[in-house]
C-alpha cells in the first residue's frame, strides 16, 4: 500500500525567505506526482504536476522536483509572500489518472 | 469555465437520514473521484470512475454508493448518515492520455456534519 509523508507538518518564515517542502511515498512505481495548495475552507488547487519520467517542473516562484528511484519530491518556493499562505499537499498517482494518495500536508504560514 | 462544480456546499444529517452529494465536471474527464478529508487522516479515497458505467471501491468505501450514467456526473450517496461521516467531501475529476494520467480538478467540497 502507497504510503506519503510530508515533512515539515507545520512551517513559519519570514517573507521573502526561500524554503523547500518535502514529500516522500514508499512504492516507486508512480504515474505522476502533483503539489496542490489549499487554503482555509476551500478546495485544492493544482499547482505543478511531475510526469514519472520527469526530474522536475517549474511554474513562477515554484520548482517541484521528482526522484521516483528515492520516493522523494520537494516543493521549492522562492522569495516568499505573505500569499502564498496555506497548506501545501503531495499526491502521488498509481494508476495512471485514478487513484490519488495523498500526504498529511504542510502547513506554512509567511509572516510579513 | 466551471470546471468540477459541488452541491451542496454545506449540510447537516440527521443520523440514520441519506442524502446524495451531487458532482458534475464540464471538461470531458473519463476520471471521476470522491475523497474525504478529516483532521489528522489527510484526503482519503472513496470511490473511484473510469468511465461512465464503470465504478470501484477506494480506501474507505463503506457506508457510501456510487454510479456513473453519464460522463458529467458523479453523484455519491450516503445510505445511513452516521456521525463517523462528518467530514469535507472533494469531487475530482481527471483525464489519461494512456501513459501518465493528468492533473486532477478538485471542487469546492461539501462539508457535511451527522449530528
Amino acid at each position: 500500500k502507497q504510503e506519503v509523508t510530508q515533512i515539515p507538518a507545520a512551517l513559519s518564515v519570514p517573507e521573502g525567505e526561500n524554503l523547500v517542502l518535502n514529500c516522500s511515498f514508499t512504492d516507486s512505481a508512480i504515474y505522476n506526482l502533483q503539489w496542490f495548495r489549499q487554503d482555509p475552507g476551500k478546495g485544492l488547487t493544482s499547482l505543478l504536476l511531475i510526469q514519472s519520467s520527469q526530474r522536475e517542473q517549474t511554474s513562477g516562484r515554484l520548482n517541484a522536483s521528482l526522484d521516483k528511484s528515492s520516493g522523494r519530491s520537494t516543493l521549492y518556493i522562492a522569495a516568499s509572500q505573505p500569499g502564498d499562505s496555506a497548506t501545501y499537499l503531495c499526491a502521488v498517482d498509481n494508476n495512471a489518472g485514478n487513484m490519488l494518495t495523498f500526504g498529511g500536508g504542510t502547513r506554512l504560514m509567511v509572516k510579513p | 469555465n466551471a470546471g468540477v462544480t459541488q452541491t451542496p456546499k454545506f449540510q447537516v444529517l440527521k443520523t440514520g437520514q441519506s442524502m446524495t452529494l451531487q458532482c458534475a465536471q464540464d471538461m470531458n474527464h473519463e476520471y471521476m473521484s470522491w475523497y474525504r478529508q478529516d483532521p489528522g487522516m489527510g484526503l482519503r479515497l472513496i470511490h473511484y470512475s473510469v468511465g461512465a458505467g464503470i465504478t470501484d471501491q477506494g480506501e474507505v468505501p463503506n457506508g457510501y454508493n456510487v454510479s456513473r450514467s453519464t460522463t458529467e456526473d458523479f453523484p455519491l450517496r450516503l445510505l445511513s448518515a452516521a456521525p463517523s461521516q462528518t467530514s469535507v467531501y472533494f469531487c475530482a475529476s481527471s483525464y489519461s492520455n494512456g501513459v501518465s494520467g493528468s492533473e486532477a480538478f478538485f471542487g469546492q467540497g461539501t462539508r457535511l456534519t451527522v449530528v
